[in-house]
């Protein structure tokens, strides 16, 4: 079952431009994190926020979680053509062990 | 240089045949999983182990099997192959549970034919 379901699935902006991605879960959870993959790449982490964080930062990347509205989102700050990949979110469901994955959003930066 | 390592990083297999994709890692993590990515789907786990000599299924174990004699180490065995299983294979680690984010490898791409 998918838990985490991202906003748009798809997004091409100019570079230098500022990208945002969304993500939004079903159930009460302990923390979300934000992947990012290369094309034909593993995926790289991002962020992970706990449920008791409201925004977090690293570098260009800002994301944040509402937890009453199930939701959260990825601002890439200053886009670059270096990141064009597919965006994921994840997030616990209750579970200690398994990560419930969404489908993704494929961000495409045009020169 | 530490991290995942995936091998082989391509596969062809006809129906039928068996294969072991191998996983180790060098950052004694126990959390170690494996997940099979196909287009529009997302990740979807198979299998995987909080520490070594404990293994669990995920979503989709059927047709796989999984061991883990040690910390670093985290096979994953196709029983008998079938078409359904053409993907690509991610191996991910982390240092405990789900509070920590995965490191993954490359990944394997897997035709079965």
């Amino acid at each position: 079952s998918q838990q985490g379901e991202e906003d748009p699935q798809a997004l091409s902006i100019q570079e230098g431009e500022n990208a945002t991605m969304n993500c939004s879960y079903k159930t009460s959870i302990n923390n979300l994190q934000w992947y990012r993959q290369n094309s034909g790449r593993g995926l790289v982490h991002l962020i992970l926020i706990r449920s008791n964080e409201r925004e977090k930062h690293s570098g260009r990347l800002r994301v944040t979680l509402d937890t009453s509205k199930k939701s959260s989102s990825l601002l890439i700050t200053a886009s670059r053509a270096a990141d064009t990949a597919s965006y994921f979110c994840a997030t616990d469901e209750d579970s200690n062990y398994q990560l419930i994955w969404g489908a993704g959003t494929k961000l495409i930066i045009k020169p | 240089n530490a991290g995942v390592t995936q091998t082989p990083k391509f596969q062809v297999l006809k129906t039928g045949q068996s294969m072991t994709l191998q996983c180790a890692q060098d950052m004694n993590h126990e959390y170690m999983s494996w997940y099979r990515q196909d287009p529009g789907m997302g990740l979807r786990l198979i299998h995987y182990s909080v520490g070594a000599g404990i293994t669990d299924q995920g979503e989709v174990p059927n047709g796989y099997n999984v061991s883990r004699s040690t910390t670093e180490d985290f096979p994953l065995r196709l029983l008998s192959a079938a078409p359904s299983q053409t993907s690509v294979y991610f191996c991910a680690s982390s240092y405990r549970t789900l509070s920590y984010g995965y490191t993954f490898g490359s990944g394997t791409r897997l035709t079965v034919v």
